[in-house]
C-alpha cells in the first residue's frame, strides 16, 4: 500500500498554464508538507499544514497556492506556470508537528514547463 | 543553504560495511542529525535520527561526535539496493521542520 501518493507523477505543461498537484496520505499523520527539489537536487520547503492549517509558509511566490481540504490531503495549485518552475515536487507527511517524528515522502512529480 | 557537508559520491564493495560521514561543525545544542536517502526516481526515505548518543534501527547506525561537529552513518552489510543518494541534515529553524537538503552523498554499492 502506497502511504504518500502524488498524481500526476509527470506533469508537462506550457508557460502560463494553471496546473494542480494532488497529495494524499493513508498513514493517519497530522501534518503535511510541500517540498521543490530543484536541477541541483537541493530539496527545500515550502509548505507545511498541521491539522489542515498553515503552519510553514517560506518565501514562495503567490503563484503557488496549496489546499487541504482534509488532514489526509494536501494539494498544490499553481498559477502562471514560469520556466523557473520546473523541478520535482514532493509531497511527505509525519505523524505529528514533533520535529523528532521522521517525514514520509511521497515519490514526486516532475512538472515541465515548455 | 545546508548547514552540512558531505563528501559527493562514496564506492561500497557488496556485503561490505558502508561508513558515510557527514560535517555539521555549527550545529546548536538542540538541533538533531537526520539521515535520509534518496533512491533514483523516488522520494527521500527517512534512514535514522540522533541528537548526541549513538543510534540502532533495522536499517543502519548512526554514531555522532562527543563535540556533534560530525557523524557517520553505517549500513553493516550494503546491497546492491543501498545504491543511492544520502543526505545528512540537521534543523534549520526552531520549528524542525524546515529540512534543507543538500547535494549529498551518492553511494554506489558496487558487486
Amino acid at each position: 500500500d502506497t502511504a504518500v501518493s502524488q498524481t500526476p507523477k509527470y506533469l508537462v505543461t506550457q508557460m502560463g498554464n494553471d496546473k494542480s498537484i494532488k497529495c494524499e496520505q493513508n498513514l493517519g499523520h497530522d501534518t503535511m508538507y510541500w517540498y521543490k527539489q530543484d536541477s541541483k537536487k537541493f530539496l527545500k520547503i515550502m509548505f507545511s499544514y498541521n491539522n489542515k492549517e498553515l503552519i510553514i509558509n517560506e518565501t514562495v511566490p503567490n503563484r503557488f497556492s496549496p489546499k487541504s481540504p482534509d488532514k489526509a490531503h494536501l494539494n498544490l495549485h499553481i498559477n502562471s506556470l514560469e520556466l523557473g518552475d520546473s523541478a520535482v515536487y514532493f509531497c511527505a507527511s509525519s505523524l505529528t508537528w514533533d520535529p523528532n517524528q521522521p517525514q514520509h515522502f511521497g515519490d514526486g512529480t516532475r512538472l515541465s514547463i515548455l | 543553504d545546508a548547514k552540512t557537508t558531505q563528501p559527493t559520491s562514496m564506492d561500497c564493495a557488496e556485503g561490505r560495511a558502508a561508513n558515510l560521514p557527514c560535517n555539521h561543525s555549527t550545529i546548536s545544542g538542540n538541533e538533531y542529525v537526520y539521515w535520509y536517502r534518496q533512491i533514483h526516481s523516488q522520494g527521500p526515505q527517512y534512514i535514522i535520527h540522533g541528537l548526541k548518543n549513538n543510534e540502532t534501527n533495522e536499517m543502519a547506525s548512526l554514531i555522532i561526535t562527543e563535540d556533534r561537529k560530525s557523524s557517520t552513518l553505517i549500513l553493516p552489510h550494503a546491497t546492491l539496493r543501498d545504491t543511492a543518494v544520502y543526505y545528512c541534515i540537521v534543523r534549520e529553524d526552531n520549528y524542525g521542520q524546515n529540512f534543507v537538503f543538500g547535494p549529498g552523498t551518492r553511494l554506489s554499492v558496487l558487486p
